[in-house]
């Protein structure tokens, strides 16, 4: 069965560097969900999309914004890089708006900043 | 605000032992997901507990919900070394989709 794909898997940047990260649901899911997860830590809920439209924002800072495409993809752009910006960044996806239907993840994007 | 709690946190025990993982949560809920994490590698889901009583098992890992007490457990059986992991529960709230505990990471070894 088809998962949720995320590019790229890993990326290394320097301090006040951009990355953008993308995210490509399973198919027929039309909501999108970005978590971040620092060493040792547990996957905190950043930003959320359903239908191309933010749903639901949890802890995402101001230097990063994301969107959701018509083909359902989602990238978030993440700008100023710190060096606590160093996490994995999960993007989960499922079907329907509702925050209680299960969320499928993905692989990570492992982002270094150095 | 929901919060979740998950001890132990940090769990070693010998091949074969038996233990349980306790979560508890703060507000309302009447579902529960439990994730297994290896290293580096992303959230597998374990166990998806949808109702009060809810009791579900797969291979040596029982999980457990009771919505009153706002309370879910992970019981190992017998442990083998493949099941070293950290272990995640999580509850969906209506503002934030998942929040999950800390995590139990757990070491079996021989």
């Amino acid at each position: 069965a088809a998962g949720v794909i995320q590019s790229p898997r890993h990326l290394i940047k320097e301090k006040r560097e951009t990355a953008t990260l993308k995210c490509y649901p399973i198919p027929r899911h039309d909501t999108v969900y970005w978590y971040q997860q620092g060493p040792g830590q547990d996957p905190q809920f950043l930003i959320s999309f359903y239908e191309k439209m933010q749903s639901d924002k949890g802890s995402i800072p101001d230097r990063f914004s994301a969107q959701q495409f018509s083909d359902y993809h989602s990238e978030l752009n993440m700008s100023s890089l710190e060096l606590g910006d160093s996490a994995l960044y999960f993007c989960a996806s499922s079907p329907g708006l509702n925050t209680y239907n299960e969320q499928f993840f993905g692989p990570g994007t492992r982002l270094t900043v150095l | 605000e929901l919060k979740v709690e998950q001890n132990p946190l940090f769990l070693s025990m010998q091949e074969g032992k038996n233990y349980t993982i306790y979560c508890n949560y703060s507000t309302t809920s009447d579902r529960l997901y439990w994730y297994r994490q290896d290293p580096g590698k992303s959230l597998e889901s374990l166990f998806v507990l949808l109702s009060n009583g809810a009791v579900k098992q797969e291979g040596r890992l029982m999980a457990s919900l009771d919505t009153k007490a706002r309370l879910s457990t992970l019981h190992i059986t017998a442990a083998v070394h493949d099941l070293s992991a950290t272990y995640f529960c999580a509850v969906p709230s209506g503002n934030t989709p998942l929040v999950f505990g800390k995590g139990t990471r757990l070491s079996v070894i021989a």
